[in-house]
């Protein structure tokens, strides 16, 4: 079965700093390109970043960059989320979600179960 | 960026009803257009990607159509099951940006 766990939520003060990971199993993780999707409380979905299957290509929205990092490690199966600098409004559910084909563009079609950020002092 | 608007923000209707929700684009994306359904408290589901590919298992009541800038989801026969909130996004390349959502509940 195919499946990505989210882990690394919690509580952080603002101006600190987290590290996200998605641990995927199920699929031959290093062919998919993956991405983080945020959701704010009662809000709507918010792409956050994406990163080609090979690492080498990487993509931030505007609202993010130059503050957070997205990475992977094939050999591990996981994909990472490092976060600084973190603001009140950055304060969502992060999802990790895999792209439905390797041929890149493509929808995403599995998403994980999501993990809780919350930034306030 | 391109911009991606749905309409309406929010609609109520009756089962069986046909219901139809439309998406925006502000610049063409082609048919590089996803459907995703996410029902309360739950992770968002892939419905239609590719602006009228159904993906595997989704009821075949949904419905996607459109090219360019406009495209639009259809309900045929709504179902009880499908009271959710409703975002599209455009995936061709970076930012790819959601929809704002459409939550439709039955009347």
């Amino acid at each position: 079965e195919v499946q990505l766990l989210e882990s690394g939520g919690g509580l952080v003060q603002p101006g600190g700093s987290l590290r996200l990971s998605c641990a995927a199993s199920g699929f031959t993780f290093s062919t998919y390109a993956m991405s983080w999707v945020r959701q704010a409380p009662g809000k709507g979905l918010e792409w956050v970043s994406a990163i080609s299957a090979g690492g080498t290509g990487t993509y931030y929205a505007d609202s993010v960059k130059g503050r957070f990092t997205i990475s992977r490690d094939n050999s591990r199966n996981t994909l990472y989320l490092q976060m600084t600098s973190l603001r009140a409004e950055d304060t969502a559910v992060y999802y990790c979600a895999k792209v439905r084909d390797p041929t890149p563009p493509d929808a995403f079609d599995i998403w994980g179960q999501g993990t809780m950020v919350t930034v306030s002092s | 960026d391109i911009q991606m608007t749905q309409s309406p923000s929010s609609l109520s209707a009756s089962v069986g009803d046909r219901v139809t929700i439309t998406c925006r684009a502000s610049q063409g994306i082609s048919n590089y257009l996803a459907w995703y359904q996410q029902k309360p408290g739950k992770v968002p589901k892939l419905l239609i990607y590719a602006a009228s590919t159904l993906q595997p298992g989704v009821p075949s009541r949904f419905s996607g159509s459109g090219s360019g800038t406009d495209f639009t989801l259809t309900i045929s026969s709504l179902q009880p099951e499908d009271v959710a909130t409703y975002y599209c996004q455009k995936y061709n390349s970076a930012p790819k940006t959601f929809g704002q959502g459409t939550k439709l509940e039955i009347k």
